[in-house]
Formats: structure tokens, C-alpha cells, sequence
């Protein structure tokens, strides 16, 4: 069966970086997109952004264009998200996504990143 | 940027059927998409493309998309349905693919 496993939270001051992992298994990684979405506390859900592990192009929501950057290992079936110069307000849950077209048929279970000074 | 608006919350009772609205401007040109959240839970697909249903969902669950407004509709309610419901379309305006999630709206079974 799919299974997206994340890597674990992380706690990082203001202007600092993180990176998440999203390790895919039980399909051919290369055959689907992959979506990064985030949710902030209590709040709804925001698209940031797809990478195509097949190829490595990316699509980023302009929101976070400059900031993050979407990259894939092959080798290991991992996707990566890099977000730069965190804010308080990029605390969330980030979750790594296969998409299914346009929908995302199968999700990780999340990664909390804090953001505090 | 593509905006789309859902009621913050609807209110049902067990064995009821609740419907969930999506707006947006010509919505009927886009695929909708529908997810289930269930607090401290990653976000389950439960209606992609309008109205398709992903294997083990029930088809209690449908969903609807005209003009302005796409709708997801639970029918004969149950206790575990309560959850946030949130709407998702992709759009390519020229650019690669982008998408937009509509604000969620909170599904309390009374």
C-alpha cells in the first residue's frame, strides 16, 4: 500500500532553515507528483507547491517563491522540502502529498515545525 | 489567484443528509476535489474530480459541481463524519499547474 513517511518535528529560530523528507514507498515514486501543503495552527490548508520526481521540475505557489525549494533523491524514494528565512507564521504542520492529477490521493502524516526565538 | 469560499461551519443531525458548498467564479470549469480532516489527522481524499469516490469511501459521500458552486453531499449522517471538509481545484492560467484550497467548513453532528 502507499505510505508517505515524514520526518520528524523541528524547532528553529526566526531567519533560520528546515528541511522536511518525505520518504515514499508501495508505488513507483516516479510516476506521481508530489504536493507540499502546510496548515498553521487551527487554521485551513495551503497548497505550496509540486514537484515532479521524475524530471525535478517544480512548481511553486508565488506565495512561497524565493523561500522554498522542492528537491527528490531517486535512489532513496524521498522528496524534500527547504523552507528559508523562517517566520513566526511559517509554524504549521507541512505535509507531503501524492497527487492523483489534480487531487492528492494519499497523504503523509505531517511534520510540525515551530518557528520561535 | 483563484479564491474560493466555503461556510465556516454546517450543523446536522445523525441520519440526516448535509450538503457542503465550494464557491467560486465558473468553479464548473475546474475539477473539484473534497477532503476530510478529522482533528489531529493528515487530510483524507473522499471526492475527486466532482463526483468520483476514491475505493473505501462510502457512497454516502457524493459530490456536485455547477456554475459557481460545487457541493459535497453526506448523506444518512453518522457521528464519525464530523470533521473539517475542505475543497481543492487546480487551475493552469498559462503556467505550470496551481492549486487553491477553500477555507474549510467544520461538520458538527449533533
Amino acid at each position: 500500500q502507499v505510505q508517505l513517511v515524514q520526518s520528524g518535528g523541528e524547532v528553529r529560530k526566526p531567519g533560520a532553515s528546515v528541511k522536511v523528507s518525505c520518504k515514499a514507498s508501495g508505488y513507483t515514486f516516479t510516476a506521481y507528483y508530489m504536493h507540499w501543503v502546510r496548515q498553521a495552527p487551527g487554521q485551513g490548508l495551503e497548497w505550496m507547491g509540486w514537484i515532479n520526481p521524475h524530471s525535478g521540475d517544480t512548481n511553486y505557489a508565488q506565495q512561497f517563491q524565493g523561500r522554498v525549494t522542492m528537491t527528490r533523491d531517486t535512489s532513496v524514494s524521498t522528496v524534500y522540502m527547504e523552507l528559508n528565512s523562517l517566520r513566526s507564521d511559517d509554524t504549521a504542520v507541512y505535509y507531503c502529498a501524492r497527487a492523483k492529477y489534480d487531487s492528492s490521493d494519499s497523504w503523509g502524516e505531517g511534520t510540525l515545525i515551530t518557528v520561535s526565538s | 489567484s483563484y479564491v474560493l469560499t466555503q461556510p465556516p461551519s454546517v450543523s446536522v443531525a445523525p441520519g440526516e443528509t448535509v450538503r457542503v458548498t465550494c464557491g467560486g467564479i465558473k468553479i464548473v470549469t475546474y475539477h473539484v476535489h473534497w477532503y476530510q480532516q478529522k482533528p489531529g489527522q493528515a487530510p483524507v481524499l473522499v471526492i475527486y474530480d466532482d463526483n468520483d469516490r476514491p475505493s473505501g469511501i462510502p457512497e454516502r459521500f457524493s459530490g456536485s459541481n455547477s456554475g459557481d458552486t460545487a457541493t459535497l453531499t453526506i448523506d444518512r449522517v453518522e457521528a464519525g463524519d464530523e470533521a473539517d471538509y475542505y475543497c481543492q481545484v487546480g487551475i493552469s492560467t498559462g503556467n505550470p499547474r496551481n492549486h487553491f484550497f477553500g477555507p474549510g467548513t467544520k461538520v458538527t453532528v449533533l
